[in-house]
């Protein structure tokens, strides 16, 4: 069974600071990567597609895959309230099918 | 340029009844994908449509069906609801890798 894991916290950060979201995969066949974040009753917002080993930052946020390790991160600078949501990560299988297979989520909390 | 699409916001059924919610992709997007989010959990994979075709499906009984018409929307029925039914049902839709999600429908099954 294909799994996508993470914690789901809540994770409590100050304003300003870096949030540092984590995401581990059992498919080592895997190619590429989601990062949503959902606000609580919405629906998934897309932020960041990775799908090489190593960083792809698109403004605030830099996304980290280490393909040895099965293993996606999401880096969040200069975090704001605005940021508190769950971040949801979801693995392609394998690439672009749009079967994405997403972990719980992790909820932020960005304290003012 | 408008989104994906879904209506109705809101559903409450009861258990046995049957219920079909409809899903608008993004302009230009050919593919419609499926999911059932439960409350607390990660969406999960339902099914898709290509071509007016279903391509892949995820682990999900037969009362649950789909279709896409011709202008590339779909529709999801599901039939005989179960209180278990009861969840967020999202449509994404893509042209390449990158998957956008509607608003979704909140299903309740009382």
């Amino acid at each position: 069974q294909k799994e996508v894991e993470q914690n789901s916290g809540p994770l409590s950060v100050p304003e300003g600071a870096i949030a540092s979201l984590n995401c581990t995969y059992s498919d080592r066949g895997s190619q590429s990567f989601f990062w949503y974040r959902q606000y609580s009753g919405k629906s998934p917002e897309l932020i960041m597609f990775i799908y090489s080993n190593g960083d792809k930052e698109d403004g605030r946020f830099t996304a980290q895959l280490n393909k040895a390790s099965q293993y996606v991160s999401l880096l969040i600078r200069d975090s704001q309230p605005s940021d508190s949501a769950t971040y949801l990560c979801a693995d392609d299988r394998g690439g672009s099918q749009g079967n994405l297979i997403f972990g719980k989520g992790t909820k932020l909390s960005v304290k003012p | 340029d408008a989104g994906v699409t879904q209506s109705p916001t809101h559903l409450i059924k009861t258990r046995g009844q049957q219920v079909t919610l409809r899903c608008s992709p993004k302009s230009g997007h050919d593919t419609v994908s499926w999911y059932q989010q439960a409350l607390g959990q990660g969406p999960q994979f339902i099914f898709q449509y290509y071509e007016e075709e279903e391509r892949q499906r995820g682990n999900f009984p037969d009362r649950f069906s789909g279709h896409q018409f011709p202008n590339y929307s779909s529709e999801l029925n599901v039939n005989a609801l179960l209180l278990g039914d009861s969840a967020l049902y999202l449509c994404a839709s893509s042209l390449g890798p990158r998957w956008f999600f509607g608003p979704g429908t909140r299903l309740t099954v009382l």
